[in-house]
């Protein structure tokens, strides 16, 4: 089986801009939750989508969005750019819902603002 | 509230030597408690979970952790250590969000893993 793949791997924005990452999970998954990593703030959990429904939400700001569809393929988007959104963004996919199940993860985006 | 320490950033050992990685939790009742593994340029790996049903748990790769409730500790350990061990280490527990209801997964800020020949 193939892992979970995100896309792209590196990404360069400017502030105020937005950027949307892609995530396709695990075949046969149905959930897929996103994180954020950074060396200040360590590994955050942003949300979990489990049948294009967003079931658990972390406490980030509004910019921070998602969806999933059909497929399961997620998308997450970051609106108005601040140079503090510059992480490494991650995203996991299990078999079921909540993080209580065995998380996959990809290999994450690595986001650059300037 | 839940929340997750581990208690030292970098531990430093000699290959077959025994490892200790020290996690500690706070929670307000009984905790579903896991350890990843992340090696540089690769994606976070479970190791083990504990979710009540025994106290000892065992992971891959020869890895075990023991809840202890008295001490609210889940700390992982490895009789010996090899080469390919050399990672970061993440304790996570999931927390309930008070507001708004959601199961939140809480990392721990890792532990490096450093291993010596």
């Amino acid at each position: 089986k193939a892992g979970v793949t995100q896309t792209p791997r590196y990404l360069i924005k400017t502030r105020g801009q937005q950027v949307t990452l892609s995530c396709s999970p695990i075949s046969g998954h149905r959930s897929v939750s996103w994180y954020q990593q950074t060396p200040g703030q360590g590994l955050q959990f942003l949300f979990e989508y489990f049948s294009e429904t967003q079931r658990n939400k972390g406490n980030f700001p509004g910019r921070f969005s998602g969806r999933q569809f059909s497929n399961s393929r997620s998308e997450m988007n970051v609106s108005t750019l601040e140079l503090g959104d510059s992480a490494l963004y991650l995203c996991a996919s299990s078999s079921g819902q909540g993080a209580y199940n065995e998380q996959f993860f990809g290999p994450g985006t690595r986001l650059t603002v300037l | 509230a839940q929340s997750v320490t581990q208690l030292d950033s970098h531990v430093s050992v000699s290959e077959g030597t025994p490892v200790l990685l020290r996690c500690n939790y706070s929670s307000s009742y009984s905790p579903s408690l896991f350890w990843y593994v992340q090696h540089p340029n690769k994606g976070l790996q479970l190791l083990l979970k504990y979710t009540s049903a025994a106290t000892l748990v065992k992971g891959i790769n020869g890895f075990e952790a023991e809840f202890k409730k008295s001490e609210t500790s889940f700390h992982l350990t490895k009789p010996s250590a090899h080469m390919s061990d050399a990672a970061e280490y993440f304790c996570v527990v999931i927390r309930r969000d008070p507001s708004g209801g959601s199961y939140i997964p809480t990392f721990g800020r890792g532990t490096s893993l450093i291993v010596h020949p």
